[in-house]
């Protein structure tokens, strides 16, 4: 059973647009969550990490989180072209982390 | 810095050669260390981690093995490559807040 339940698979947003990005998990014990961005040949990267309930924003970046419904979410203001990439969304119990299987995110200019 | 070094940096090789791939970190001592599996465009599966030299523990069974042989070092292999094994192997670590830093990646394609 997947952990971790990312969607979109894909999404297309105008440049200066609003892109978000959900994600799910199935198990209580995965309170912590971080948002990854990985472009194309190269490794990911973390965006942002996000532990407590509500809001956490950073930049053009929005996390949210509501731990009662597992339930963990990610929107970008001001879209880029730069920000065309696969996000994933990743939880973690203990030594194990569990990745979603990824939004591909395509900004158009 | 802390930095993470994988080698060789692509790789094409025959189903049934073997495979060694190579990961070096740099700037932290006794760094958590992961290797990840790839398809193009795909998921990222957790292959194996490790806590300390010597030590490693399998999370899947692809057909392949790792072994840490000394603190700043991750070895990820194979005796016998299949066409499954293609993919993009990235080794990470983790810091005390549980982020992942991943290394550049390794292509490996198997013909």
């Amino acid at each position: 059973q997947q952990k971790v339940q990312q969607s979109p698979e894909s999404l297309s947003v105008p440049e200066g647009g609003m892109a978000s990005l959900n994600c799910t998990s199935s198990d209580r014990n995965f309170q912590y969550f971080w948002w990854y961005r990985q472009h194309s040949g190269e490794g990911p990267k973390a965006l942002m990490s996000i532990f407590s309930d509500g809001d956490k924003k950073e930049g053009r970046f929005t996390a949210h989180l509501n731990k009662a419904s597992l339930h963990v979410s990610l929107h970008i203001r001001d879209s880029q072209p730069s920000d065309s990439a696969l996000y994933f969304c990743a939880a973690r119990p203990n030594n194990r982390i569990f990745f979603g299987d990824g939004t591909q995110l395509v900004v158009k200019p | 810095a802390q930095t993470i070094h994988q080698w060789p940096v692509a790789e094409i090789k025959a189903v049934g050669s073997p495979l060694s791939l190579g990961c070096t970190i740099k700037g932290k001592s006794s760094p958590n260390l992961y290797w990840y599996w790839q398809a193009t465009g795909g998921t990222l599966q957790q292959l194996f981690y490790s806590i300390t030299v010597g030590q490693v523990e399998s999370v899947v069974q692809l057909n392949l093995s790792a072994s840490r042989p000394k603190d700043d070092q991750f070895i990820l292999s194979t005796e016998k490559l299949l066409l499954s094994h293609s993919g993009f192997y990235l080794c990470a670590r983790t810091n005390n807040y549980a982020e992942q830093f991943f290394g550049p990646g390794t292509r490996l394609t198997v013909l």
